[in-house]
């Protein structure tokens, strides 16, 4: 069975940082792309950030662009969001996102998500 | 970045009625759209994909439509678990987008 546990989130500062992990299990995660998407509260979904199944390719939502940094450790079958400069706006629900093979970049399989909350 | 519109906002239906959720992209996205349902306090669902094709589990009561600019989600006979919120995510381009999603609520 196919499991994306994320990790990480709290509260945190503007202009501070936050490191998110998603633990993924349940499925051969070295050839998968994967995906954050999050959930500012009461709104709906954004997409954040992509990364191919060798970590060769990122993207990044423009407003993301310069501050979060996607990558990926094969060997751990985990998935990480490095996020800096953080800024009120980007408190939300973080989901970790499994990109279906071979249909494109939408999200097959999805974690329970990590809140994060910036704040002074 | 394409801006996709969801309509209604929020659609009020009874259990056993049909209900038709609309997604609009503001330019050409071809086939290459999802359909997610998310229920208070869950991560999404993946539901639909390629505009038409019913994800691993959904029950056929769920069907989608469309191409281009115009997609359509159809749930034939809303059941009780079925309330929730509708989202639509294309993913021709990047950035992908999803739309702000449409409430269905129990009459």
């Amino acid at each position: 069975e196919v499991e994306l546990v994320e990790s990480g989130g709290g509260l945190v500062k503007p202009g501070e940082s936050l490191r998110l992990s998603c633990a993924a299990s349940g499925f051969t995660f070295s050839v998968y792309s994967m995906n954050w998407v999050r959930q500012a509260p009461g709104k709906g979904l954004e997409w954040v950030s992509s990364i191919s199944s060798a970590g060769s390719i990122t993207k990044y939502a423009d407003s993301m662009k310069g501050r979060f940094t996607i990558s990926r450790d094969n060997a751990k079958n985990s998935l990480y969001l490095q996020m800096n400069s953080l800024r009120a706006e980007d408190t939300a629900v973080y989901y970790c996102a499994r990109a279906m093979r071979g249909g494109g970049t939408l999200f097959d399989h999805w974690g329970q998500g990590t809140p994060v909350t910036v704040s002074s | 970045e394409i801006v996709m519109t969801h309509s209604p906002a929020t659609l009020s239906v009874s259990p056993g009625e049909r209900a038709t959720l609309s997604c609009r992209a503001s330019q050409s996205v071809s086939s290459n759209l999802a359909w997610y349902q998310q229920k208070p306090g869950q991560a999404p669902r993946l539901l639909i994909y390629g505009a038409s094709t019913r994800a691993t589990g959904i029950p056929d009561r769920f069907s989608g439509s469309g191409s281009e600019t115009e997609f359509t989600l159809t749930i034939s006979s809303v059941q009780s678990e079925d309330f929730a919120v509708y989202y639509c995510q294309q993913y021709n381009n990047w950035p992908l987008t999803f739309g702000g999603g449409t409430k269905v609520e129990i009459k």
